[in-house]
């Protein structure tokens, strides 16, 4: 069983759509997690931190469930730019970030 | 933030020859990572380079074949040795700023 498993997508979706995102991590004693962002040909960027209480910025809102070991991104009003593959990233108890396969999304007009 | 600038960005090398894969950092970090991304799949480690000491290498990666040095606290080197097909892929060296981990643009190795 992987670390980080993610949705393989791809997720086609048009315009303004909603889409949501899940990882699961096998590591109960993992201490952060986030989510990436990664362009085509591009190195990976941090999207955003997620905290058991949850988080959002603008479009997009994250959440943690330390019980079930899931996290989630929503992305809500999709936009073409938020076309990428997103990471699903954890941070083990050995300080190491531990990275899933990426789901990619694709926002058509 | 952090810059990194990596060079080469990109090359494509020979089986059997080796590349040496340089990462600058604008700041002065303890630690600095290097990931491996093969085609399709996500981000691997592979090892962890430390200032004044060995690297630390994950498993599956060893030092032979991927020898690293740290030589300041800006400035590390990844060497791929002996290329095989297997290495074409994307290395990326990585720091922690911080609480944000960034990554360098990466180097685009491609094996004959």
């Amino acid at each position: 069983r992987k670390e980080v498993e993610q949705d393989p997508g791809p997720f086609n979706v048009p315009e303004g759509a909603t889409v949501a995102f899940n990882c699961t991590y096998s590591n109960s004693a993992s201490q952060s997690f986030f989510w990436y962002r990664q362009d085509c040909r591009k190195e990976p960027k941090l999207l955003m931190s997620v905290y058991s209480s949850g988080n959002e910025d603008g479009r997009f809102t994250a959440q943690l469930n330390r019980a079930s070991q899931y996290i989630s991104l929503l992305i809500r009003d999709s936009k073409l730019s938020d076309s990428a593959t997103y990471l699903c990233v954890v941070r083990g108890n050995t300080g190491k970030l531990i990275f899933g396969q990426g789901t990619t999304l694709q926002v058509k007009p | 933030s952090a810059v990194i600038s990596q060079k080469p960005s990109r090359d494509i090398c020979q089986r059997g020859t080796s590349l040496t894969i340089q990462c600058q950092v604008d700041s002065q970090v303890t630690m600095m990572f290097w990931y491996r991304q093969q085609p399709g799949q996500s981000l691997t480690l592979i090892a962890t380079a430390n200032q004044g000491s060995e690297a630390t290498y994950e498993s599956g990666f060893v030092i032979d074949k991927f020898p690293i040095s740290r030589p300041n606290l800006t400035f590390s080197t990844l060497t791929v040795s002996n290329m095989s097909p297997e290495d074409s892929s994307i290395y990326l060296c990585s720091v922690v700023l911080g609480y944000e981990q960034f990554f360098g643009p990466g180097t685009r190795l491609t094996v004959l």
